[in-house]
């Protein structure tokens, strides 16, 4: 699959909204974009995933570059239970039917003041 | 609805026991995950089964890990002759049948394992 390279860290406020970047250069035709967060002694949460359209549900938008080579996650209003690190995951269509699981990055670790 | 259930929640050993990790899938779920965490590192991919067939075994880490599902539902991972090393968070996820890459994966919320 091919790679993603987010941001370490970022911080916002209470109540605001939040974009998460996710940068994916060489992504290919067949590469579906994902989303999961991870809350703090939790498994992975799925919560987005789109391919060339933008995307909304009940958590969060998925807003995709026309070139398809960036992404941007959008929390529309954060709340303290929004801290997390977020990870962009890439998954090919192709590419071993899912048999080879997600390939999580070192994600994104957003920090939610009040 | 339940979720993904992991038992034990917390298990602690003496190197070179032998421990069972257990994961129950959401009714239904046809395809389950192993990954594991280690303390300051990523998710690393273990195996996956779709019913109980295991297609790819490549990414456990050692001969020492085998995994098993039967019924198409509970999987346990055993891992033998436990090291240090092999201290970690093990997380199972399971996910609809279909396509997939397109199917989320929920996941339990691990079994701790620490190697004394």
């Amino acid at each position: 699959d091919a790679k993603t390279t987010q941001p370490n860290s970022m911080e916002s406020n209470e109540e605001e909204p939040v974009h998460l970047p996710c940068n994916h250069s060489t992504i290919s035709g067949t590469d579906y974009i994902h989303w999961y967060r991870q809350l703090p002694s939790q498994g992975p949460e799925y919560v987005i995933h789109g391919l060339t359209s933008n995307v909304n549900n009940r958590m969060a938008s998925l807003a995709i570059a026309e070139d398809r080579k960036s992404s941007t996650l959008i929390l529309h209003r954060a709340t303290l239970r929004d801290a997390a690190v977020y990870y962009c995951i890439l998954r090919d269509v192709y590419s071993g039917g899912g048999a080879d699981g997600l390939t999580f990055g070192k994600g994104t670790h957003l920090i939610i003041q009040p | 609805g339940a979720g993904v259930s992991q038992s034990p929640s917390n298990k602690v050993t003496e190197k070179g026991k032998d421990v069972e990790l257990r994961c129950d899938p959401i009714s239904g779920h046809t395809a389950l995950y192993w990954y594991r965490q280690s303390l300051g590192q990523g998710l690393e991919f273990l195996i996956y089964f779709q019913g109980n067939s295991a297609p790819d075994k490549s990414g456990l880490p050692s001969d020492r890990f085998s995994a098993e599902r039967t019924g198409g539902s509970v999987s346990t991972l055993t891992i033998q002759r436990t090291q240090q090393e092999d201290s970690a968070v093990y997380l199972c996820a399971s996910s609809l049948a279909g396509q997939p890459i397109l199917q989320p994966q929920h996941f339990g919320d691990g079994t701790r394992l620490s190697i004394l």
